[in-house]
């Protein structure tokens, strides 16, 4: 049973460019959330998709926007990278939020450096 | 908003020693606490999940408590060994405000074991 996937594993961009990063849920989970982690920090939620639709979003700008497919895949897009956005992007999978008690379990990430 | 916090931020212990981490939050509305570890550019493993109407749960060497009143969870790691040697990182997912449906993480602990 594969886990979480994500990929690329790493990405260097440079300033103003944009970046589309992929993932794949779990088997069976449907609902997938994004995660930026800078260095030395805890993960900050980006946003939350279930349904093909967002459903919840943290405090991030539009720069930061996202897409789920049917196959509850999902992709994180930002725009205008700036060097602030050098992260680690984790993304985890869960079953639908109505089952709270459920874990999320994460994929390994894609470090992201912006130049 | 929700807020956790972890102590210490770093911790260095030689090994076979029994420690300690704590974590507080702010809003004592959640679902579950959950403590990750985190190797050093790595993706989050789930250790230990307690529900909000629990009070602990034991995996092996680690114990969690969750005392939800205070706002207070310790992770309890017996025997330490060199392969301990990570990044701990505490989350709750929260159940209301602005936060809700959401995990909140602290900055972690950066735990040592040396031989």
């Amino acid at each position: 049973d594969a886990g979480v996937t994500q990929s690329p594993t790493h990405l260097i961009k440079t300033r103003g460019q944009q970046v589309t990063l992929r993932c794949s849920p779990k088997s069976g989970h449907d609902t997938v959330s994004w995660y930026q982690q800078a260095l030395g920090q805890g993960p900050q939620f980006i946003f939350q998709y279930y349904e093909e639709e967002e459903r919840q979003r943290g405090n991030f700008p539009d720069r930061f926007s996202g897409h789920q497919f049917p196959n509850y895949s999902s992709e994180l897009n930002v725009n205008a990278l700036l060097l602030g956005d050098s992260a680690l992007y984790l993304c985890a999978s869960s079953l639908d939020e109505r089952e709270i008690s459920d874990t999320q379990y994460f994929g390994p990430g894609t470090r992201l450096t912006v130049l | 908003k929700q807020e956790v916090t972890q102590i210490p931020a770093a911790l260095s212990v030689p090994e076979g020693e029994n420690l300690v981490l704590n974590c507080s939050f702010t809003d004592s509305a959640i679902y579950n606490l959950q403590w990750f570890r985190q190797d050093p550019g790595k993706g989050l493993t789930s250790l230990l999940l307690i529900q909000s109407s629990q009070r602990e749960q034991t995996s092996g060497r680690l114990n969690a408590s969750l005392d939800k009143s205070s706002g207070r969870s310790t992770l309890y790691i017996a025997a330490s060994q060199p392969g301990d040697s990570a990044t701990y990182l505490c989350a709750v997912f929260n159940a209301g405000g602005t936060s809700y449906g959401k995990l909140t993480f602290g900055q972690g602990t950066i735990l040592t074991v040396h031989p």
